[in-house]
């Protein structure tokens, strides 16, 4: 069983530009979700979608963040205009849906840097 | 507002068994408790899971107490490559459904 897939894995931009990152979850796992962990600081929650849906987009931190996840499989997060203190780590995960015991599986993130 | 908390690092010898605790007072009832393994440059990688009492698999052991309040990660005989930073996860039940929110995990430092 392929893993949670995340592309690119690293990313250099400068800002004002924009940077689309892709995430490649599990076959089958319905939850998707995104989180961020910036320089020092704890990995925090993004967002969650359910298929296609957003369920939770709670800890967007401002309108240039965008995530989709047309037909439900892999979503996408864009970052338009980035700014330097979206600098981080991006990690996607996974997990089967309608299971309190279904663990999350990450990928291994994209590293975003923002010059 | 904070789910877990786990003290910030941990420093061990080769060989010894390694024990981490990690408190979650506000579990709720359909909660599990999930131990994560994050290696620099990877992302959080699945350790053990539990619900209550003793789970034990390859890597680690999980003992849960009856009121489910607390819970504690054991690694039997560490080796070099345990050093890793251990997160212990629980639900977050909010208006939107589950989620999961992470604390500053425990940074392990294993010595030769």
């Amino acid at each position: 069983e392929a893993g949670v897939t995340q592309f690119p894995s690293h990313s250099v931009i400068e800002k004002g530009q924009t940077v689309t990152l892709r995430c490649d979850p599990i076959s089958g796992h319905d939850n998707l979700y995104w989180y961020r962990r910036v320089m020092g600081k704890e990995i925090k929650f993004l967002l969650h979608f359910v298929k296609e849906s957003k369920q939770d987009e709670s800890g967007m931190p401002n309108n240039r963040f965008l995530a989709e996840r047309t037909g439900g499989t892999y979503s996408t997060l864009k970052v338009q205009p980035a700014e330097l203190e979206d600098s981080g780590v991006y990690f996607c995960a996974s997990r089967l849906e309608g299971s309190y015991n279904s663990p999350l599986h990450f990928g291994n993130g994209t590293r975003l840097t923002v010059t | 507002l904070a789910k877990t908390t786990q003290p910030i690092s941990m420093d061990s010898y080769e060989g010894q068994e390694v024990n981490i605790t990690c408190s979650h007072n506000n579990i709720a009832t359909n909660d599990y408790i999930t131990w994560y393994q994050q290696f620099p440059s990877q992302g959080p990688r699945f350790i053990i899971q539990g619900y209550k009492t003793k789970v034990t698999n390859e890597v680690a052991s999980l003992f849960i107490p009856a009121d489910r309040k607390s819970s504690t990660l054991s690694l039997p005989r560490v080796s070099l490559s345990d050093t890793a930073v251990y997160y212990c996860l629980v639900g977050d039940w909010d208006n939107y459904g589950q989620n999961f929110v992470f604390g500053p995990g425990t940074r392990l430092s294993v010595l030769p």
